[in-house]
């Protein structure tokens, strides 16, 4: 899997958009872009991935730069409920049976400030 | 999202006895479903891979002789801390894979293993 680089932490106010942003220079033509959060003492949960196009669902959008070289994940109103670590993770989406668990990074812990 | 539950949610026991943990996938069959550990202010780190009907596998540095692992259907897979220590306490999480081709992984909400 490809390496990942996000900031260690981020302070966002409350109702402002909040962009998180992910590098993985190293990123192959078959790996997607993951994006997890974990909630304090919760399991990680699954916010939204993309390959080359950007993506939005219901909880945030993913914007992939052209050359798929780093990405940003964006909340577009965050609440406090938002608070957070948020996990960029680089994979292939199928290994064909092979292990598929998640690398963990460090993430970017994220702040909402009211 | 798929649904992902972990029974108990939080469980102290003493030293030399076994906890066993259980990972249900709720409204989706898993073939696949994997265990992680998390100590204080660290990340998640993968143990193991459980596969419905064939043996774990276990990431380098991981016991399988104390962690057992045991996948008998499609939405339950379970995890025995055997002989637990104190150095065994942690948050152990589960995670069952989509199964679409996109491979998103679902966690259940964790279970805090506090060894005395």
């Amino acid at each position: 899997d490809a390496k990942t680089t996000q900031p260690t932490s981020m302070d966002c106010a409350e109702g402002r958009a909040a962009n998180l942003p992910c590098n993985h220079s190293t990123i192959s033509g078959n790996e997607y872009v993951y994006w997890y959060r974990q909630i304090h003492s919760q399991g990680p949960q699954y916010i939204i991935h993309g390959l080359k196009n950007n993506e939005t669902n219901e909880m945030a959008s993913l914007i992939i730069t052209e050359d798929r070289k780093s990405s940003t994940l964006i909340l577009p109103h965050a609440t406090l409920r938002d608070t957070a670590v948020y996990y960029c993770i680089v994979r292939v989406a199928w290994s064909g049976g092979g292990a598929d668990g998640l690398t963990f990074g460090k993430g970017t812990h994220l702040i909402i400030q009211p | 999202g798929a649904v992902v539950s972990q029974h108990p949610s939080w469980v102290i026991c003493k030293s030399g006895t076994s906890v066993k943990i259980e990972c249900r996938s709720l409204d989706f069959q898993a073939t696949t479903m994997f265990w992680y550990r998390q100590f204080p202010k660290q990340s998640l780190m993968l143990m193991a891979t459980s596969n419905e009907g064939s043996k774990a596998t276990y990431e380098q540095g991981v016991e399988k002789d104390k962690f057992l692992i045991n996948h008998a259907s499609l939405t339950l897979s379970t995890l025995t801390v055997t002989s637990a220590h104190p150095e065994d306490s942690s948050f152990y999480i589960c995670s069952a894979r989509s199964g679409s081709r996109y491979n998103e992984q679902f966690f259940g909400p964790g279970t805090r293993l506090t060894v005395l």
